[in-house]
């Protein structure tokens, strides 16, 4: 199993950014697919999930609105869209398998935002 | 939504030592608790879950146990490489919430 996540970000304020986890190693369809954010020097906050046989996704508290998350099950790759960049959203952001406990991670990818 | 809370926030221990970690919700979850490690600059890393079935390829030093409200990780005998920052997470419903983390050190 391995998920591969695209690579580092830097981004100005209201820009848009997209990343990209894409699985390997297992039928795609068979987990769902989770997003956890770690902002600099801060713990893991879990932002929700991707039901990846229909598509619908499950945002957590506080990522609704300008964030959202995406299939594309023939390539079996998941999307993280963020539009509307704050700076404190400044953080690494994991894909994780799973619903429930989190068995494989993406590699993270670090969105920088910066004027 | 359901709450957990870690602790200590850290701790530094000799080599050798027995090290406890703690893990309260604010509400029953059953036995559908995780434990994950998260070495400095590394992804995290599943460690335990269902409270206390240890993920494959994890040292047996590693146990967990509790349920309900509290639970508890325990490293039997603390190694170098267990230097690392280890959360909980509960996941009996959404909002799949992780503690705020305990960092762990050698003295």
């Amino acid at each position: 199993v391995q998920l591969v996540q695209s690579g580092s970000e830097l981004k100005k304020p209201g820009a848009s950014v997209t990343v990209s986890c894409r699985a390997s190693g297992y039928t795609f369809t068979s987990h769902a697919m989770n997003w956890v954010r770690q902002a600099p020097g801060q713990g893991l906050e879990w932002m929700g999930w991707i039901n990846t046989n229909t598509g619908y996704p499950t945002y957590a508290q506080g990522f609704t609105g300008r964030f959202v998350f995406s299939l594309d099950t023939s390539a079996s790759t998941a999307y993280l869209q963020i539009s509307g960049l704050k700076t404190e959203d400044t953080a690494v952001y994991y894909c994780a398998r799973r619903y429930n406990f989190f068995d494989s991670w993406g590699q993270g990818t670090l969105v920088a935002v910066s004027s | 939504d359901i709450q957990m809370t870690q602790s200590p926030s850290s701790l530094s221990a000799s080599v050798g030592d027995r090290v406890t970690i703690t893990c309260r919700a604010s509400q029953g979850i059953g036995n559908n608790l995780a434990w994950y490690q998260q070495k400095p600059g590394k992804v995290p890393k599943l460690l335990i879950y269902g409270a206390f079935t240890l993920q494959s390829g994890v040292p047996s030093r590693f146990s967990g146990s509790g349920s309900g409200t509290d639970f508890t990780l325990t490293i039997s005998s603390l190694q170098p490489e267990d230097v690392a920052v280890y959360y909980c997470q509960k996941y009996s419903s959404a909002p799949l919430t992780f503690g705020g983390g305990t960092k762990v050190e050698i003295k």
